[in-house]
């Protein structure tokens, strides 16, 4: 199975700040990589698939990129409502993994 | 709008099976396949299995043996059954939409405890 290892697992941050989470696959994924956002209520939304496409009504303050295995998701400047759980998932060979998450909290 | 609801029990007794059920609306299951994903505290986000606009279906090694997927697409509904539930299968799981990049809209969880 691939590993998606995630980093940091958490993280604090203040409004306005640009954070950057990471995930490194154990295997070459070809870019098959998405974020996936977690509210504390459980409600889980696509954000970017193919490592750096935007998904349509996502602000354009999230984005994507790659650099060999390394994944990173970048939010240019924080508003309230980022303040959730982020994770990657592959999808480039079953089966499909994610990372462990990381926890972005208001500092 | 796309829209995923889940239902199913809360409570599952050990060796008992879980059986949630998926409706969607706003796509045909004709068109779309579903992912179903589980999340727990000791093993995070685990991926299932997926049943494809077709019928056929692909699972998870660790769960091919007491895992089943099935969907009645008249209804619009899919159908997610596992065998032999133990303690270390409580956990939220979640349908999700299929599409090219991965899983799209997410159905709402379902949070499921074993316990006697």
């Amino acid at each position: 199975d691939i590993q998606m290892t995630q980093s940091p697992s958490s993280l604090s941050a203040s409004l306005g700040e640009r954070v950057s989470l990471t995930c490194r696959a154990s295997q070459e994924i070809s870019g098959y990589l998405s974020w996936l956002q977690q509210k504390p209520d459980g409600t889980i939304k696509r954000l970017i698939y193919a490592a750096s496409t935007l998904d349509s009504g996502v602000p354009k303050r999230f984005s994507g990129s790659r650099s060999g295995s390394d994944y990173s998701l970048t939010i240019s400047s924080l508003e309230s409502e980022d303040f959730a759980d982020y994770y990657c998932l592959q999808y480039a060979s079953y089966p499909w993994t994610f990372g462990g998450g990381t926890k972005l909290e208001i500092k | 709008q796309v829209q995923l609801k889940q239902s199913g029990p809360g409570l599952v007794q050990p060796s008992q099976s879980l059986s949630i059920t998926c409706t969607v609306s706003g796509f045909s299951l004709t068109s779309y396949g579903v992912h179903w994903v589980r999340q727990s505290p000791g093993k995070g986000l685990e991926w299932l299995g997926v049943i494809w606009s077709g019928g056929s279906t692909d699972y998870n090694a660790a769960f091919i043996s007491r895992l089943s997927i099935s969907k009645d697409n008249s209804k619009s509904q899919v159908f997610f059954k596992m065998n032999s539930l133990q303690a270390n299968d409580t956990a939220i799981y979640y349908c999700a939409r299929k599409v090219r990049g991965a899983m799209d809209y997410w159905g709402q969880g379902t949070s499921v405890t074993v316990s006697s």
